[in-house]
This record gives C-alpha cells, structure tokens and sequence, in this order.
C-alpha cells in the first residue's frame, strides 16, 4: 500500500462545476500538507500550504484536512477550462523537510467548456 | 525574472552513455532537488543539496550522480548504470526551513 494514495481519474467536470479532489495518507505523523498544479509537461507549482487540520480559502480553491480521517481534499469552485491539469497532493510530517515530502500519484482534471 | 532553469527540455541517450541534466535557479534558495517522475507515480527524490560542495542521496539515487559546485547550479547526470532512465525529470529549489518547493519546467528523457 502507498503511503500516499490519489485517484489518477481522469476527472471530467463541465465549465462552473464544483470539483473535488482528495488524498488519503497512512502516516499519522504527517502534519503539513500542500496541493501542487501541474499542467502537461511543465513543473507542479504550488497551490494551497496548509498545516494540521481545518480549512484554508484562497480565491476559487479550498483545501481541507481531517488528520482523524487521514483525509485530504481540495476543492475548486466555478472550475475553468484553464483548470485542466494534473493536481499532486504532498504531504511531510516536518516543515523543515523539503527532502522528506512525499507526493501523490496525482488526479488529471479536465474541465470541458 | 526569478526562477528555475531546467535544459534540456527533452534528451535522448543511447545505451552505455552519461547525459547530464542543468538545473539553474536565480531564487537564492539554499536548498536544490531533483525528483523522478514517472506516470501515475507520485514524484521520486532522487538527489538533494542544502549547502555547496555537500549532497545527500534520496529515495532512488543509484544510477544517478549530482554536483554543488555553485549555489545557483545543481546538475544532474544520468549514468549508464541506471537502466531505466525513461522518465520526465524535475529540479526544485526552497529556503532550507520550508517544505514548499519551487520547481523547474521538467527534462524529459527517453532512451533510443
């Protein structure tokens, strides 16, 4: 079993739906955790940082984390066509441990117009 | 105009033989990595760097080699010993106390 799982989709949602992407864990020592964009063939850039359990808004995303559930999830409101892209969930148990992240497989989003 | 620099964006190699991989960064990050990444997989660490002159090996360094001789350069070499090199390759950079990374537009390699 990976530590880490995500759903590789794809995930196909029609112009203003609300998505949800989620990233289940085993280690109950990860306490910061973070969702990463990567469009095809590019480098992920970093979305949402957040730190132990609750919510977190920026804009249109909010992502979400219920350490009792090992249960990760971003959400995308009014979702665009510019928001078709893979999305990598990453998660360390140290914040001081850029060596020690470890990533999901990764969800393929296309929003259809 | 901050960032990373990865070159090539695409590269071939033929069985027995090295190819190296630049990474460049104008961020003024301590910290350098270089990740695998393979479909459907999450990213691989491979090799990491938090001080010049000094590296330490990730998850998956065998058939790989690294140098730190610039902050600002953090090359990587596939050798000939890695047998399966076939991958798409991201280099990233970040301050030595943080875990959000800043990475580069990737280095696909494949084999001929």
């Amino acid at each position: 079993q990976k530590e880490v799982e995500q759903d590789p989709g794809p995930l196909s949602v029609p112009e203003g739906a609300i998505v949800s992407l989620n990233c289940t864990y085993s280690n109950s020592a990860f306490q910061y955790f973070m969702w990463y964009r990567q469009y095809s063939r590019k480098g992920p850039e970093l979305l949402m940082y957040t730190y132990s359990s609750g919510n977190k808004e920026d804009g249109r995303f909010t992502a979400q984390v219920d350490k009792s559930s090992k249960y990760i999830s971003l959400f995308i409101r009014d979702s665009q066509p510019s928001d078709s892209a893979t999305y990598l969930c990453a998660m360390s148990a140290n914040n001081n441990a850029g060596n020690m992240l470890t990533f999901g497989g990764g969800t393929r989003l296309m929003v259809k117009p | 105009d901050g960032g990373i620099t990865q070159s090539p964006k695409y590269l071939f190699r033929k069985e027995g033989q090295n190819v190296t991989l630049s990474c460049e960064q104008n961020l003024n990050h301590d910290a350098m990595y270089w990740y695998r990444q393979d479909p459907g997989q999450g990213l691989r660490l491979i090799y990491y760097s938090q001080i010049v002159n000094d590296f330490q090996k990730g998850d998956i360094a065998e058939g790989y080699s690294v140098s730190r001789e610039k902050k600002e350069s953090f090359p990587l070499t596939v050798t000939s010993a890695q047998k399966n090199p076939t991958a798409f390759y991201l280099c990233a950079s970040g301050v030595i106390d943080s875990s959000k990374l800043f990475f580069g537009s990737g280095t696909q390699l494949s084999v001929l």
